[in-house]
This record gives structure tokens, C-alpha cells and sequence, in this order.
């Protein structure tokens, strides 16, 4: 089944050391979206790539920073994890001429 | 600014009973209005966006521009309704979705 996988699951991070969460996708959609979801919250738009065009939102923290080396593949990098970066961190893709997100299950992120 | 408000964070309603979901936005443009779901252990997954005027699963959601309200009903709740339920908000032609902070329904047998 095409669909949106984000690897891993769960990661567990130290403070201040820099993690890495992976996304990938078989829909061969061309937008990718990572959203941030805390506890009991709105998830919440980091960036979105449109294509290879990168789309930083204006609150995003300049800590997170994201690749896209092909359509498949999208990564979340945040360079040195505080407590408050404690999330769900999900990825979604999204067609060219759709409005419809298709999500993955997240990756929840432990700092301590 | 956009905002997305879902003023009720936990719903319960009995199987059979109607149920409806509120949500009112904040937007200086025109939107599209979309509610979104994520039943247990399931990933998020659109449910109905306004400018299909469907009924999916027998909820509908009817845009309101004068109370900037996008409310999602259905006349008689199932248990396999039980799931969170997140309005959103995304600008005309734009990628981007704002979530408002999700409802959390629960239907009783």
C-alpha cells in the first residue's frame, strides 16, 4: 500500500545532542510537511518542501532544519534538542493539485 | 492572523444521539475548512474538506462565513465514531493546514 512512513517510532535524545528523524513516502507526492504536535496541543507546521523548494515557516526555530535529497525522502534535523523540543513530530505529503495531507504515525521524541 | 478554535477539548455523547463538533476560525481571506480524524492508534487522516459538500461516515460539515464557523455534525453517533477530531484551516491555494487543538469524542454504548 502506498503510504508515509517515519522511522523511528519513538527516540530518545539526549540534551543538547543532535537528532535526526526520517520520512518517507511511495505516494510520489511532490509536497512534504513536518508538523510538531506537544501534548495536548495543535500540530503545528515547521516547513513544508514544495518539490525541492524549501518553505520555512516565520516561528520555526532555527535549531530544526530539514533535507529533502529526493521525492521519497524528507528529514527532520534538530541540531541541539532542549526539553521543550519534547514532541510528536509528524510527516505528511500532499499532491500538487491536492488539499489532502496523508500523514504518517509520527515519531515521538523523549529529550532528557 | 489564522486561527482555528475548537472550543470543547472532550465530547461524550450515548450511540444514536446527535453530535456535532464545534469550530469557528479566523482567517482575512478565503479559506478552506477541513476536519481531520485520528482514530486509536490510527494516523491522521482527512475526513471531509467544505468544498466537497459530501457526507463521509454520515457527518457534514457546512461552511459559515458569517459566523466563521465550520461545525461537523451527524445525526446519530456510532461507537466506531470515538476518535479525535481536528478542524482545520488552510488559505486558498496555499499548502499550509493550521490545526485547531483537537476534540476528543467519545461515544457511549
Amino acid at each position: 500500500d502506498a503510504m508515509v512512513i517515519q522511522n523511528p517510532r519513538y527516540q530518545v535524545t539526549q540534551f543538547g545532542k543532535p537528532v535526526t528523524l526520517s520520512c518517507s513516502q511511495t505516494l510520489n507526492h511532490n509536497v512534504m510537511y513536518w508538523y510538531q504536535q506537544k501534548s495536548s496541543q495543535a500540530p503545528k507546521l515547521l516547513f513544508h518542501y514544495y518539490d525541492k523548494d524549501f518553505n520555512n515557516e516565520a516561528d520555526t526555530p532555527d535549531n530544526f532544519q530539514s533535507r529533502r535529497p529526493n521525492t521519497s525522502f524528507c528529514f527532520l534535523d534538530i541540531r541541539s534538542p532542549g526539553l521543550g523540543d519534547a514532541a510528536m513530530y509528524l510527516c505528511a505529503t500532499s499532491g500538487r493539485v491536492s488539499y489532502e495531507q496523508y500523514f504518517g504515525p509520527g515519531t515521538r521524541l523523549t529529550v532528557t | 492572523a489564522q486561527r482555528v478554535t475548537q472550543p470543547e477539548k472532550l465530547l461524550s455523547v450515548f450511540k444514536g444521539a446527535p453530535v456535532e463538533l464545534k469550530c469557528n476560525y479566523s482567517y482575512s481571506g478565503s479559506p478552506e475548512l477541513f476536519w481531520y480524524v485520528q482514530y486509536s492508534r490510527q494516523r491522521l487522516q482527512l475526513l471531509l474538506r467544505h468544498i466537497s459538500r459530501e457526507s463521509i461516515k454520515g457527518f457534514t460539515a457546512d461552511l459559515n462565513k458569517g459566523e466563521t464557523s465550520f461545525h461537523l455534525k451527524k445525526p446519530f453517533a456510532q461507537e466506531e465514531d470515538s476518535a479525535m477530531y481536528y478542524c482545520a484551516l488552510s488559505g486558498a491555494g496555499a499548502n499550509n493546514l493550521f490545526f485547531g487543538t483537537g476534540t476528543r469524542l467519545t461515544v457511549i454504548p
